[in-house]
């Protein structure tokens, strides 16, 4: 599965919009963009994943670029409760395989 | 409740010791997957069943460490020979892996955190 490079660390202000980068320029054509998030002492939970289409649930909004290299998730009015580390990964769906889930990002967001 | 869950949540064992991990999936899912989370690094892989049959145990890092899935449903991580660095929070997923229709969502469980003294 491919890599993926994220910035370690983000701050956000608590009801603005959070906007996670994530580089994942080896993605081969058939690997789908995960992410998940994990709040202190609790284990990661699936927010979204997409294709090549930009993707929408009650969570989180998926965009990613044209050319699969980078994607954002955006979460549209952050709270406190989304302070968490988010985790951007690449995999094949039905791969029957592991997701690598890397270092991730620790959004903190701010009152 | 209807999730991953995991016994015990904390257990402390002295080096050397036998311990053993376990975990509850999600009635239905085929697939259970085992990682282990160091603290300030992100979860990584130790092992994968499809069904009973470990369908890739890449991640174990030594023959002190084994799973078992027997009948299907609930699995046991079992590490012999306890050390200090096997110090960790093991999780544990469950997916209802299938052809067509399905999200490769993984549900985790809360962890078990393994502490060697």
């Amino acid at each position: 599965d491919a890599k993926t490079t994220q910035p370690t660390s983000m701050d956000c202000a608590e009801g603005r919009a959070a906007n996670l980068p994530c580089n994942h320029s080896t993605i081969s054509g058939n690997e789908y963009v995960y992410w998940y998030r994990q709040i202190h002492s609790q284990g990661p939970q699936y927010i979204i994943h997409g294709l090549k289409n930009n993707e929408t649930n009650e969570m989180a909004s998926l965009i990613i670029t044209e050319d699969r290299k980078s994607s954002t998730l955006i979460l549209p009015h952050a709270t406190l409760r989304d302070t968490a580390v988010y985790y951007c990964i690449v995999r094949v769906l039905y791969n029957f395989n592991k997701f690598y889930f890397g270092s991730g990002t620790k959004l903190n967001v701010k009152p | 409740g209807a999730g991953v869950s995991q016994t015990p949540s904390n257990k402390v064992t002295e080096k050397g010791k036998y311990v053993e991990l376990r975990c509850d999936p999600i009635s239905g899912h085929t697939a259970l997957y085992w990682y282990r989370q160091s603290l300030g690094q992100g979860p990584e892989f130790l092992i994968y069943f499809q069904g009973t049959g470990a369908a890739d145990d890449s991640g174990l890092p030594n023959d002190r460490f084994f799973a078992v899935r027997p009948e299907g449903s609930v699995s046991t991580l079992k590490i012999q020979r306890t050390e200090r660095g096997d110090s960790a929070v093991y999780l544990c997923a469950s997916s209802l892996e299938a052809l067509g229709g399905n999200t490769g969502e993984l549900f985790f469980g809360e962890g078990s955190r393994l502490t060697v003294l």
